[in-house]
């Protein structure tokens, strides 16, 4: 059984930084993309980042461009999300998420989400 | 940035109604559509993927269609359990963007 276990969240200060992680199990983790989503209360999905199998292919929305950072560790079943600068508009629960394939894909899984918040 | 324009923002309609959701594309981005279900205070759920091919375990009166810029996802009969909100995303390139989503609710 696929499992994304998201950990990390929690209370942030402005201009402070948060890192997330998503513990993946019930499948190969290195033959699949994987994929940062967060979403405001009250408000609609937004995709943040997602990174290739193999770390070789990355991308962000522009919202968090420059100042979030995606990365994964194949040997631990891990993805991670490095959030610095964070503003009170980063304040969302984050879901992971799997894609179908290695690459650019639609995503068939997803964790239960973290809960981020911006606040002093 | 790709920008995908979901319409309605709300739906109302009754069980066994015929319900479609459009989303368009900013450009084209050939088939590259999924589709997804969130009910309040759950992640969302894949429901259509490449425009129109049904994910495992999705009912058959959920179906997807278009390709390019213009799509759209059409529930055949409306069941309660599709009291949902549902969004369109495409994946053709980095940046990976939704639309806004279609609330469906009771009428």
């Amino acid at each position: 059984e696929v499992q994304l276990v998201e950990s990390g969240g929690g209370l942030v200060q402005p201009g402070r930084s948060l890192r997330l992680s998503c513990a993946a199990s019930g499948f190969t983790f290195d033959d699949y993309a994987m994929h940062w989503v967060r979403q405001a209360p009250g408000k609609g999905l937004e995709w943040v980042s997602g990174i290739s199998w193999n770390s070789g292919s990355i991308g962000y929305a522009d919202s968090v461009k420059g100042r979030f950072t995606i990365s994964r560790d194949n040997a631990k079943n891990s993805l991670y999300l490095q959030m610095n600068s964070l503003r009170a508009e980063d304040t969302a629960l984050y879901y992971c998420a799997k894609a179908q394939s290695g690459r650019l894909s639609a995503s068939d899984y997803w964790g239960q989400g973290t809960l981020v918040t911006v606040s002093s | 940035d790709i920008q995908m324009t979901q319409s309605p923002s709300t739906l109302s309609a009754s069980v066994g109604d015929r319900v479609t959701i459009t989303c368009r594309a900013s450009q084209s981005i050939s088939s590259w559509l999924a589709w997804y279900q969130q009910k309040p205070g759950k992640a969302p759920k894949l429901l259509i993927y490449k425009a129109s091919s049904l994910e495992s375990g999705v009912p058959s009166r959920f179906s997807g269609s278009g390709s390019g810029t213009e799509f759209t996802l059409t529930i055949s009969s409306l069941q309660p359990d599709d009291f949902a909100t549902y969004y369109c995303q495409q994946y053709n390139s980095y940046a990976l963007t939704f639309g806004g989503g279609t609330k469906v609710e009771i009428k």
